[in-house]
């Protein structure tokens, strides 16, 4: 079965510094992930996915995440916060069958100025 | 574009109380689902469904039922409202297939008192 480990439930940075954030994933067949951001009282929404196209997948909003098979890790990054990306991301990984998307716990993001 | 509908968007329940969360999209998509997001616990699948006619258990399926007759609609019924059930209930739905993006209704925060 597919999961994933989002690593920090919280995770604070600075305006304008390296925002990084942890996800692993276990799955015994290629596994097709995804990141998605949920602002305050809203749903979530599509930030990127890998579907092994490409390693190195960006998405919206200027973050982008690197597949590594080697370390099961599918982190997300973005080179520099803004404010407006103080938001909850949820790394999330879809079965082998292709309609049930299993998400991890989640990782809210603190933007200080 | 409305895409996935959810109403209503705030309820309060006494317990043993039942009701039914209505969802609608109009994307024609085959895959609906509905999570409940908890603090630290991310979104867990209550119940999906693959097409009219066609539904299924997912993580946390007791204390609720669904039904699909049609293609758009998608209920979410409390059969007898529990405070465990106190949560934020999202619908969701996809075309089928691995490398589908799901859509996300707004949220119903439902509170059982």
């Amino acid at each position: 079965a597919q999961s994933v480990t989002q690593l920090g439930s919280h995770v604070s940075v600075s305006e304008g510094a390296l925002v990084l954030l942890r996800c692993n994933y276990s799955s015994s067949v290629p596994p097709y992930l995804f990141w998605y951001v949920q602002y305050p009282n809203q749903g979530l929404q599509l930030l990127l996915k890998y579907t092994s196209a490409a390693t190195l997948v960006k998405g919206i909003n200027g973050f982008e995440a690197e597949f590594k098979k080697s370390e099961t890790s599918f982190h997300l990054t973005k080179p520099s916060a803004h404010m407006s990306d103080a938001a909850e991301y949820f790394c999330a990984v879809i079965n082998t069958g292709g309609f049930k998307t299993i998400f991890g716990a989640g990782t809210r993001l603190f933007v200080k100025a | 574009n409305a895409g996935v509908t959810q109403t209503p968007k705030f309820q309060v329940l006494k317990t043993g109380q039942s009701m039914t969360l209505q969802c609608a999209q109009d994307m024609n998509h085959e895959y609906m689902s509905w999570y409940r997001q908890d603090p630290g616990m991310g979104l867990r699948l209550i119940h999906y469904s693959v097409g009219a006619g066609i539904t299924d258990q997912g993580e946390v399926p007791n204390g609720y039922n669904v039904s699909r007759s049609t293609t758009e609609d998608f209920p979410l019924r409390l059969l007898s409202a529990a405070p465990s059930q106190t949560s934020v209930y999202f619908c969701a739905s996809s075309r089928t297939g691995r490398e589908n993006t799901i859509y996300f209704g707004e949220g119903s925060w439902l509170t059982v008192v």
